[in-house]
């Protein structure tokens, strides 16, 4: 079975600072590795997602991810991020493109 | 294309009633999914169709609850005898299954409270 693990629930960061989103993923056998965002009372938008070829994955609005698969990583990050980066995050895994299995999330909040 | 669309978005109810929750598809899409998420928790998978045969359903999905698509177009949820701990947001997602990675769209989801 695939499970995911968001190391930090919360992060803080202030605006045009970098930041980095942590996911781990266990699995047996080879898998799809997403990012979601989710905005206060709206549905989950794909940010960004690993199938296979570049580990180093460019998604929409600057963010980026890059698959590790020794370390089993799936780490998001933005180099500048802005006050409507504020959401909540979700890495997600599959091993076939049915279900989805999500992390915890980490809610990203940017400060002025 | 309107986009997966959830009906309704809001839903407060008693402790005892029985819900159930609509989700439209983006057309042409042959697979939907439904998933459950609580406070403070990642989406959880339900179940999901292929057209209108159910392929797959967790081990979340109680007796109480119950999925159909008949038409395999729209797809209704829904829960019998609510309990305050099917407080949820309730997301439904669609696919075009062609072969390969077929991505998940995401609807607004629907906000159930049981009092």
């Amino acid at each position: 079975a695939q499970s995911v693990t968001q190391l930090d629930s919360q992060v803080p960061v202030f605006e045009e600072a970098p930041v980095e989103l942590r996911c781990n993923y266990s699995s047996s056998v080879s898998v799809y590795l997403f990012w979601y965002v989710q905005y206060p009372n709206q549905g989950l938008q794909l940010l960004l997602k690993y199938l296979s070829g570049s580990t180093l994955v460019k998604g929409i609005n600057g963010f980026e991810a890059e698959f590790n698969k020794s370390q089993t990583s799936f780490h998001l990050r933005k180099p500048s991020v802005h006050i409507s980066d504020t959401a909540e995050y979700f890495c997600a895994v599959t091993r076939n493109t049915d279900k989805l299995i999500f992390g915890t999330g980490t809610r990203l909040q940017v400060f002025p | 294309d309107t986009g997966v669309s959830q009906d309704p978005r809001h839903k407060i109810t008693k402790r005892g009633q029985n819900v159930t929750f609509r989700c439209d598809p983006i057309s042409e899409h042959n697979r939907l999914y439904w998933y459950r998420q609580t406070l403070g928790q990642g989406p959880e998978f339900l179940t999901y169709f292929q057209n209108e045969a159910q392929l797959e359903k967790s081990r979340l999905l109680s007796d109480r609850f119950s999925a159909e698509r008949p038409k395999g177009s729209f797809s209704t949820l829904e829960i019998q005898r609510t309990e305050q701990g099917d407080s949820a947001m309730y997301l439904c997602a669609s696919s075009l299954n062609a072969g390969g990675y077929n991505e998940q769209f995401f609807g607004p989801g629907t906000r159930l409270t049981v009092l």
